[in-house]
């Protein structure tokens, strides 16, 4: 089944304990990316990739890393979570940067930094 | 800059009413696409629609009509004889073909069908 899989699915942590959340697709896709959602706000983009080893920011990239050292998998980094960091966390993906093709969406990472 | 306006952030309809979600647009690109996904309860979110800036047709699929206005920069979202599955969120979104396939996105809107 085509997928895109993130891991946890809810945390409860303390400020300032490392914490990283996994992301793996299935599909082959190039395109990867995380997204928060907070009430009011929607979802806004915090870092992308086009590619393997390919990494950018998006609108809300403060206190977060990403790597994208294999195609299947994006992991996002809070080196030292804070509580402004709490929030519900997507992994996205898509075939492509061509054509703007639909990103499929994980199931969504629930986070609170206490 | 880029920007998607849903302005009404709660409605509620008695199922079978019909009901349209506003999406307004803001991009300097003239090659851009806009989506709509659905969010809900269990909180995932799942693609409904893709339109690039070259086709303003109208789109119907079942229930869901989605009508296109580049003269108003509008993506807007009807669904006919609403039922309680409807019950969501949904979020309409932009992104630019100069970018990478970066989706920026409306609040949204939470549409509750009451039976």
């Amino acid at each position: 089944e085509a997928q895109v899989t993130q891991n946890p699915r809810y945390l409860i942590t303390v400020t300032g304990k490392k914490l990283t959340v996994t992301c793996s697709q299935n599909m082959n896709h190039e395109y990867m990316s995380w997204y928060r959602q907070d009430p009011g706000l929607g979802l806004r983009q915090i870092y992308y990739s086009m590619n393997v080893e390919v990494t950018d920011k998006g609108d809300v990239p403060e206190g977060y890393k990403v790597s994208r050292k294999e195609k299947r998998n994006f992991p996002l980094i809070l080196e030292s979570p804070s509580p402004n960091q709490t929030s519900l966390y997507f992994c996205a993906s898509s075939l492509s940067v061509q054509g703007h093709q639909p990103q499929h969406f994980g199931d969504g990472t629930r986070l609170s930094i206490l | 800059a880029q920007k998607v306006t849903q302005a009404q952030t709660e409605i509620s309809v008695v199922e079978k009413e019909d009901v349209t979600l506003d999406c307004v647009y803001e991009t300097r690109d003239t090659t851009y696409y806009l989506f709509w996904y659905k969010q809900p309860p269990s909180g995932e979110l799942v693609f409904l629609i893709r339109r690039n800036s070259f086709d303003e047709q109208n789109e119907i699929s079942g229930r869901y009509s989605w009508n296109f206005q580049k003269s108003t920069s509008s993506f807007n979202f009807t669904i006919t004889a609403s039922q309680v599955v409807d019950s969501a969120v949904y979020f309409c979104a932009l992104s630019e073909a100069t970018g990478a396939n970066n989706l920026f996105f409306g609040t949204g809107t939470r549409l509750t069908v009451i039976p």
